[in-house]
Order: structure tokens, then C-alpha cells, then sequence
């Protein structure tokens, strides 16, 4: 059964940083994209991040520069490190996979980010 | 403001049919395939159509997608109670180069 499970999220300070992680399992994770979504509460769905199979990564512009994702598939891992945080960056945060040109078919339960002085 | 437009709400009675639209432009659905997403209360998002019309594993056969020139379009036939969602559709966006979705529709079954 394929899960994707976050973890890492919480309350930081703005200009804070936080790293959040995503557990694969159930898949080959090496040969699936994976991505970032974010959802701020009562809002709608903001991609922020993707990394393919060979490692490259893309970003919006609203976190280019300040977050980073990365991957390390000997842990069936997804990592997303938040730099410089902000007060709009409050969201809940899910992983997903994308079979290549097939959309996020799993998504995990999401974790949440709060960022508040 | 999203990049794709939706409108925000839409509703139907049991048994009836609904459409929910999704409008973009030539640098994402005009050219790239689009996906729609349900997200029931309180859980995370679930691809519902992939490539503009296909279902995964699991979808009852109820939900089907389209698309035409700049627009899509997400059609639920036979509605249920159970279909009350927030939808959202999705495409890759060739000139922002990033992926944008819709900014969602919430369905009511009345």
C-alpha cells in the first residue's frame, strides 16, 4: 500500500526556519517526482516545489530562494527546508507523488506550519 | 487570484447532473493536460481525472473530464451526497513554469 507521511511541521517565528520531512513507502520511491503542496486554512491549493527522479528541482516564485527541496531515496525520503519564514507561509504542507504526466495521484495527511510571533 | 479560473461554488440534487468548469490559458490548458483533484472535508486532496479525461483505479465511471481549447471541464453525473467536496482542477503552466490550480469549487448537494 503506498503512504506518504509528513512530519516536522509546527510553530516557528517569522524569519524562522523549519524543515519538514515525508516518509514514502509501499512504491519504488527513486522512480516517481515528487512535489510539495501547501494549503493555507480556508484556502485553495498552492503548488511551491517539485524534484524529478534525477534530482532537479523547480519552485514558484513565492519560496524561490527560500526553501529547498531535496530527496534521498536509500531513506524513501522527501524533505522540504523552510528558510525566512513569513506569516503567509501558515499553511498545511502535503507531500505527493506524481507519476510522471499522470498528475498527484497520493498525497499524505499533510502537516501543520504556523508561523506566528 | 489563481492562474486557473473556477467558479467558486456549484450545487445539484441527488441523481442530477453538474459541470464545474476551469478556465486558463494557451500556456497551460491550451497546451499542457489537466487533472482534477476532490478534496472531501477535513481530508487531503484525491485525484479524481488525470490527463483531461482518464480516471485512476477507483473512480466510479460517474466522474468525467474534458477539455477544449483554453477551458476544461469536470461533469458529475448520478450526484450523491457523498460528492460534496471542494474541487480543483490543475495543469503545468509552460511560461511561469511552475504547476497552478484552479482556486477551487465547492460542491453542494442539495
Amino acid at each position: 500500500e503506498v503512504q506518504l507521511v509528513e512530519s516536522g511541521g509546527g510553530l516557528v517565528q517569522p524569519g524562522g526556519s523549519l524543515r519538514l520531512s515525508c516518509a514514502a513507502s509501499g512504491f519504488s520511491f527513486s522512480s516517481y517526482d515528487m512535489h510539495w503542496v501547501r494549503q493555507a486554512t480556508g484556502k485553495g491549493l498552492e503548488w511551491i516545489s517539485a524534484i524529478g527522479t534525477s534530482g532537479n528541482t523547480y519552485y514558484p516564485d513565492s519560496v524561490r530562494g527560500r526553501f529547498t527541496i531535496s530527496r534521498e531515496n536509500a531513506k524513501n525520503s522527501l524533505y522540504l527546508q523552510m528558510n525566512s519564514l513569513r506569516a503567509e507561509d501558515t499553511a498545511v504542507y502535503y507531500c505527493a507523488r506524481e507519476p510522471h504526466g499522470e498528475g498527484f495521484d497520493y498525497w499524505g495527511q499533510g502537516t501543520l506550519v504556523t508561523v506566528s510571533s | 487570484q489563481s492562474v486557473l479560473t473556477q467558479p467558486p461554488s456549484a450545487s445539484g440534487t441527488p441523481g442530477q447532473r453538474v459541470t464545474i468548469s476551469c478556465s486558463g490559458s494557451t500556456f497551460n490548458v491550451g497546451i499542457n493536460t489537466v487533472n482534477w483533484y476532490q478534496q472531501l472535508p477535513g481530508a487531503a486532496p484525491k485525484l479524481l481525472i488525470y490527463n483531461n479525461n482518464q480516471r485512476p483505479s477507483g473512480v466510479p465511471d460517474r466522474f468525467s473530464g474534458s477539455k477544449s481549447g483554453t477551458s476544461a471541464s469536470l461533469a458529475i453525473s448520478g450526484l450523491q451526497s457523498e460528492d460534496e467536496a471542494d474541487y480543483y482542477c490543475a495543469a503545468w503552466d509552460g511560461s511561469l513554469h511552475v504547476w497552478v490550480f484552479g482556486g477551487g469549487t465547492k460542491l453542494t448537494v442539495l
